[in-house]
This record gives structure tokens, sequence and C-alpha cells, in this order.
């Protein structure tokens, strides 16, 4: 059991560009999650799936963002035309019950 | 919709004081409590947890217990170190009887903890 990881670390990019952030999840861990979190304040949730179904999405997730899952095992989290707002540390977290959500380490997104 | 309110800080203390962050919540149904901790350039860390009212959660000499009647779920140490120091958030989970939960979180906006020697 490695955790859960996520690449890249870190991403600069200029604003109108796209972006894709990975997740994979600790192994055989069902449900994944999203979250948002910007300076000074908590995570958001953004979205949710269950194995490959994404079954929740947050009113934050607007049609710019997508999420996939397509195996049931890595997610990607897609920005398309990146706006400065967009900046903020995205979370990916991880479980096997709704309980006990496992995170990663974050991948911190910085529009210029 | 559901919402969580922590004391506001930073939050400084000597080692060895007595620590309380407050929390409290809005929520429907029978949701779910956490309490997670994110130490300097790591993660975000589930540290206690209490799933219906009157729990108590406690790990690493940190406690919380789950008041319904008073919507709060206070994090407390006896006791606190300099290796506490750390951002801690009250975060909740939905929970409805009989229906479905997929456990989202909704957390606060972290209270930053420091422990002076």
């Amino acid at each position: 059991d490695t955790g859960v990881s996520q690449n890249p670390r870190h991403k600069i990019t200029k604003r109108g560009q796209n972006v894709t952030f990975r997740c994979d999840p600790i192994s055989e861990h069902n449900r994944l999650y999203w979250y948002r979190q910007t300076l000074g304040q908590g995570p958001e949730f953004l979205t949710y799936f269950q194995n490959e179904a994404q079954l929740e999405k947050s009113r934050l997730l607007s049609d710019r963002f997508s999420a996939e899952r397509p195996k049931g095992s890595f997610s990607t989290l897609e920005i398309q035309r990146t706006e400065q707002g967009d900046s903020a540390m995205y979370l990916c977290a991880s479980s096997w019950d709704k309980d006990t959500q496992y995170f990663g380490p974050g991948t911190r997104l910085t529009v210029l | 919709g559901d919402s969580v309110t922590q004391m506001e800080g930073p939050v400084t203390l000597s080692e060895e004081a007595f620590l309380t962050i407050n929390c409290t919540y809005t929520a429907t149904g029978y949701p779910s409590l956490f309490w997670y901790v994110q130490y300097p350039g790591e993660g975000l860390q589930l540290l206690l947890k209490a799933t219906k009212a009157d729990d108590k959660g406690s790990n690493k000499g940190f406690e919380a217990t789950y008041r319904k009647e008073t919507t709060s779920f206070h994090l407390e140490k006896g006791s606190v170190q300099v290796s506490d120091s750390a951002v801690y958030f009250c975060a909740l989970s939905e929970g409805y009887a009989g229906g479905t939960s997929y456990g989202k979180l909704t957390f606060g906006q972290g209270t930053i903890l420091t422990v002076h020697p």
C-alpha cells in the first residue's frame, strides 16, 4: 500500500491552456473523490466516482472541467481553457467505505 | 446545504498547554464527523472520526465528541507538543437514513495551530 499518488505535483500554465492531472488511488479502493483547495480555505468537493461511474458532481465543476476514471482505477481531471481563478491545489482521495478517505499530496496549479 | 464552522485562528500555544478548537456544523440527516490534520509540506491525514451522536473519536492524544444537541465536534488535547503544529480541519460527510450517501466531505476553513517550546 503506497498511498494515493498524484501527478504532477506542480503545474504552471498560461491562461487559456488545457491541463490534465492524474490520480492513482490506493489499490482496490472503489471510491475516488476530487477536491479543490484555495489558499486559507478548506477543500471543496468537486466530483465522486464509484468504480468507473461518476455519481456526483459539484456545481463548482463547470463545463470546462471533466473527470474520468475509465477502468475504475486511476482518474484524470482535465481543465480546458484555464482561467486565473482555477489556480488552486487539486486533491484526490480514495476510500473503501464512505467514512475513511485517504488523501494524496495534491497537484498545485498556477495559472498565469 | 451542509456547512462546517471552525473557530478562527491562528492559535498559538506553549508546549504542554491545553488545546480546544471549536467546530460546529449544520447538516440534514445523520452526518459523520471528522478532524483532519495537515502538517507542513504534507497531505491531509485523518486524525479522528465519529459516526453517530455521542461517539467519541480519539487518536494521538486528541479527542472529540459528537454532540448532536449542540451540533458540535470540538477538538481537544490535554497537553500539546511542538510536533502538533499543523492546520486542523473539521469536516462532515452527509448521512441519510435509508438513503444513499456517497461520503463527500464538507470542510471548515481550517485552524492553524502553532506550538512553541
